[in-house]
């Protein structure tokens, strides 16, 4: 139980093209998914969180007009990287909080973002 | 918000070795997760363990919470436990991750 997916797992785009990354809990309801990023060889920073039906609270420093968060259903959690740059080239993995009244997060497998 | 200090950054065994990681937290959490990044990224659930202990076969977690630290165990390492150990936590659904500890199991 309590499996994340993401898709694509590895996406190239051009600069200036915008990217979507879709985040699933597949046999369970997420309220709340996370958006994280990381950075070759460092740890995970999140980007944001994400409540169904609300709009996503971003971290400091993080651009909410460039990377859009999108919950609209309770299994279904998208980041769209708007205008992208090779700055944004990275890998981005979402979580979604367990259905267990605990605060235990599941990761989805990631998502490799390479900007050309 | 809340700092996550994790040790050691490097730690080389020889397979059949035990060791112990450590994850120490700049103030008191609720919320305390270990996991293992393998090398395609997927990080994998070890621990949910805001405070006790708990074990899963080779491996098991103690965490202080007055004290604000948790320790990762394995023992009899494995080739196959190679990779990043990570600790994250905080309070409610507010989590940090630390730098992680970079395991190598040789043969």
């Amino acid at each position: 139980g309590a499996v994340v997916s993401q898709h694509p797992s590895r996406v190239i785009c051009k600069s200036g093209t915008s990217v979507k990354i879709e985040c699933r809990s597949l046999d369970f309801q997420a309220t709340t998914m996370f958006w994280y990023r990381q950075f070759p060889k460092k740890s995970l920073m999140l980007m944001a969180t994400s409540n169904e039906g609300s709009k996503a609270t971003y971290e400091q420093g993080v651009e909410k007009d460039k990377f859009l968060i999108n919950h609209a259903s309770l299994t279904l959690s998208t980041l769209t990287v708007t205008s992208a740059h090779p700055e944004d080239s990275s890998f981005y993995i979402c979580s979604a909080e367990a259905p267990t009244g605990t605060y235990e997060q599941y990761f989805g497998p990631g998502t490799r973002l390479t900007v050309t | 918000g809340i700092q996550v200090e994790q040790s050691p950054p490097d730690l080389i065994l020889q397979e059949g070795a035990n060791s112990t990681l450590r994850c120490n937290f700049s103030d008191s959490v609720n919320n305390l997760q270990w996991f293992h990044q393998n090398p395609w990224g997927q990080l994998i659930n070890l621990f949910y363990i805001p405070s006790g202990t708990k074990q899963n076969g080779r491996l098991s977690a103690t965490t202080v919470a007055t004290e604000r630290y948790s320790l990762l165990y394995i023992s009899s390492s494995q080739t196959t436990d190679s990779g990043v150990y990570f600790c994250a936590g905080g309070n409610n659904n507010d989590m940090r991750f630390g730098a992680g500890t970079r395991l190598t199991v040789k043969p």
